[in-house]
């Protein structure tokens, strides 16, 4: 199946800095997906992105799907943004495949 | 904004005994998912329905684990019997259709004594 490797494992960042997560992936995908887990455990969709770039406040993501990579920066940080960041790819070269995740970024902001 | 819904949000059970975890989806959203998420690793496809019927369960436990979505709405997984291995977080998600955004319920905690 495809390979989802998250990096770094983990940041940490003083509160207002930039930040940039990386996503790389082993084949064509047709649907990539962020989320950020918070400390509670919730799971919230950030970007649905298996192409371009994608803008939402201080956060954007670019997926460059011919190089099989995705990118996702946060910027001016807040300490709200700590938690786990993960990316999650569909193959494209399967019918019905499921999504698969990364390990996640775990990402502490500090006041 | 409309949520996905999943019930109990803690569970502890103990070994051998039956448990069972309840989600109601998105209103309108055709696909649900059952997912297992260990500590420190992402989430794992348990079980993907598109209306009642399953899609994918080729990593369904199936000699202990069962998950139904009989009306191809709410979704019930069950556990039985279970086993201490079994400790993680049960996450349900549903989406319009197959390769659209993901949106996931809370979770329950389940811990096997």
């Amino acid at each position: 199946g495809i390979q989802v490797e998250q990096s770094p494992p983990d940041l940490i960042l003083q509160e207002g800095a930039n930040s940039t997560l990386r996503c790389n992936f082993s084949d064509s995908v047709n649907n990539l997906q962020w989320f950020h887990q918070n400390p509670w455990g919730q799971l919230i969709n950030l970007f649905y992105i298996p192409s371009g770039t994608k803008q939402n406040g201080r956060l954007s993501a670019t997926t460059v799907a011919t190089e099989r990579y995705s990118l996702l920066y946060i910027s001016s940080s807040q300490t709200t943004d700590s938690g786990v960041y993960f990316c999650a790819v569909e193959e494209g070269s399967r019918a019905n495949s499921k999504l698969t995740f990364g390990k996640g970024i775990t990402l502490s902001v500090r006041p | 904004e409309a949520e996905v819904a999943q019930s109990p949000r803690y569970k502890i059970t103990e070994k051998s005994q039956a448990v069972a975890f309840w989600c109601d989806p998105i209103s309108g959203h055709a696909t649900l998912y059952w997912y297992r998420q260990i500590l420190g690793q992402g989430p794992e496809l348990l079980v993907q329905f598109q209306d009642e019927s399953v899609v994918d369960d080729s990593q369904l436990p199936k000699d202990r684990f069962s998950a139904e979505r009989l009306k191809g709405v709410d979704s019930t997984l069950k556990i039985q019997p279970a086993e201490l291995g079994d400790s993680a977080m049960y996450l349900c998600a549903s989406s319009l259709g197959h390769t659209t955004t993901l949106h996931f319920g809370n979770g329950t905690r389940l811990t096997v004594t």
